[in-house]
């Protein structure tokens, strides 16, 4: 296995349209995180999956943005009316449910909103 | 509430030793991890620490725990131009999200 994947590596979109990306976690792990980077900035949590299941939401999350993993395998987010405070970088990861809970991190979608 | 917090910027010789340091708030966190980040690149982990260890030490790589005070530090020996990079502790409090701190630009300079 490769590690986590994403695709597009980048995206540019203008304001209003919608935007997916998606993301390929390592084979074996069963949990997934989405996280959002802005420039300057630490990763911030946005959501998580365990197997299909989404356990937790940010409030960051607003109801633009949705996430789905349909068969507990690769994810994707999805925002709607993009704006341009949009603009990040969105990060996946992922990890076993076991000790020490490592989570690995795929290369990330830059999006650009103008 | 939960905050991690670390110093903007380092600079360091070739061949020296770099030591990051990083404060967090949450004392139920019970892993704390580094993360190093190159440009346009996303987060290599690069070692963790158990709430209950004081050190840990991993090739160049030496995390110190100063649980009662919250602090965290990461060490890395014989820094090499190579460890240029920013780099961000994370802490995990109850639940699975990392929270982390700003990061830290390292420069290692020749």
């Amino acid at each position: 296995d490769t590690g986590v994947s994403q695709d597009p590596r980048h995206k540019i979109t203008k304001r209003g349209q919608n935007v997916t990306f998606r993301c390929d976690p390592i084979s074996e792990h069963n949990r997934l995180y989405w996280y959002r980077q802005t420039l300057g900035q630490g990763p911030e949590f946005l959501t998580y999956f365990q197997n299909e299941a989404q356990l937790e939401k940010s409030r960051l999350l607003s109801d633009r943005f949705s996430a789905e993993r349909p068969k507990g395998s690769f994810s994707t987010l999805e925002i709607q009316r993009t704006e341009q405070g949009d603009s990040a970088m969105y990060l996946c990861a992922s990890s076993s449910t076991g000790l020490p809970y490592e989570q690995y991190f795929g290369p990330g979608t830059r999006l650009t909103v103008t | 509430g939960e905050d991690v917090e670390q110093s903007l910027f380092l600079s360091v010789r070739e061949g020296d030793s770099s030591v990051i340091n990083c404060t967090y708030t949450d004392s139920s966190s019970t892993y704390l991890y580094w993360y190093k980040q190159e440009p346009g690149a996303g987060l290599q982990l690069l070692t963790y620490i158990f709430s209950n260890m004081d050190m840990k030490q991993d090739q160049r790589l030496t995390v110190l725990l100063n649980k009662k005070d919250k602090h965290l530090s990461l060490r890395i020996a014989d820094t090499q131009t190579g460890d240029s990079a920013i780099y961000f502790c994370a802490e995990r409090p109850a639940g699975n999200k990392l929270t982390f701190g700003g990061g830290t630009r390292v420069l290692v300079k020749p």
